[in-house]
């Protein structure tokens, strides 16, 4: 089946540091979805992307879709506290019915 | 609007009592999805459902149960509970099939079995 890697699995920075957390899927995607989940919260929506080689900007937050559609990243300029929590990644299978979540990645961000 | 309402938000078991795990969605989303979330292992998919009536395994199915006899309700059932069911469990709906349309999630059960 499906496999969808993310990396790293923690991430530790200083306030103002950049973050990037990279994701990798064993087949090609139709698309990719981003999620954040707060401590203790449930995940939340950010972005989709769907063309190949998309980039997309949500303030500080870049995200970016590979040319071949297999891999996925996203980068955090200027962290500030308010970006700590885990971030994941997730894609469907080929008939869109199931929908994987990479392991995500957890960002501790001090201040 | 209230979204995804998951009910209860803790609860405690003892191994082989068996339980449901409740989830309501006011959205008329057609998609509906449980996942178990385990420390490391990201979201693993239970079961998912595309429409009432219609249910289907995901990942890690075994010892779960679920049925979808309206559109706007999705329970979870533990046959019999065992440790290795100690996790948090957030279930999910979207407008249509997943692939492409967001997933609103609930705000997740915490459930420990001893």
């Amino acid at each position: 089946g499906q496999q969808v890697m993310q990396i790293p699995q923690y991430q530790h920075v200083q306030e103002g540091e950049d973050f990037t957390t990279y994701c990798n899927s064993s087949t090609t995607l139709s698309n990719i979805q981003w999620y954040k989940q707060r401590p203790g919260g449930h995940p939340v929506f950010l972005i989709q992307l769907v063309k190949s080689g998309e980039v997309k900007k949500q303030k500080r937050l870049t995200f970016q879709f590979g040319e071949a559609k297999k891999n996925s990243s996203l980068h955090i300029t200027a962290t500030q506290t308010t970006d700590v929590g885990t971030y994941f990644c997730a894609g469907p299978e080929y008939n869109f019915n199931k929908f994987y979540f990479g392991s995500g990645t957890k960002l501790n961000v001090k201040p | 609007n209230a979204g995804v309402t998951q009910t209860p938000k803790f609860q405690v078991l003892k191994t082989g009592q068996s339980m449901t795990l409740q989830c309501a969605q006011d959205m008329n989303h057609e998609y509906m999805s449980w996942y178990r979330q385990d420390p490391g292992m990201g979201l693993r998919l239970i079961h998912y459902s595309v429409g009432a009536g219609i249910t289907d395994q995901g990942e890690v199915p075994n010892g779960y149960n679920v049925s979808r006899s309206t559109t706007e309700d999705f329970p979870l059932r533990l046959l019999s509970a065992a440790p290795s069911q100690t996790s948090v469990y957030f279930c999910a709906s979207s407008y249509a099939g997943t692939g492409d349309t967001e997933a609103f999630f609930g705000q997740g059960t915490r459930l420990t079995v001893v």
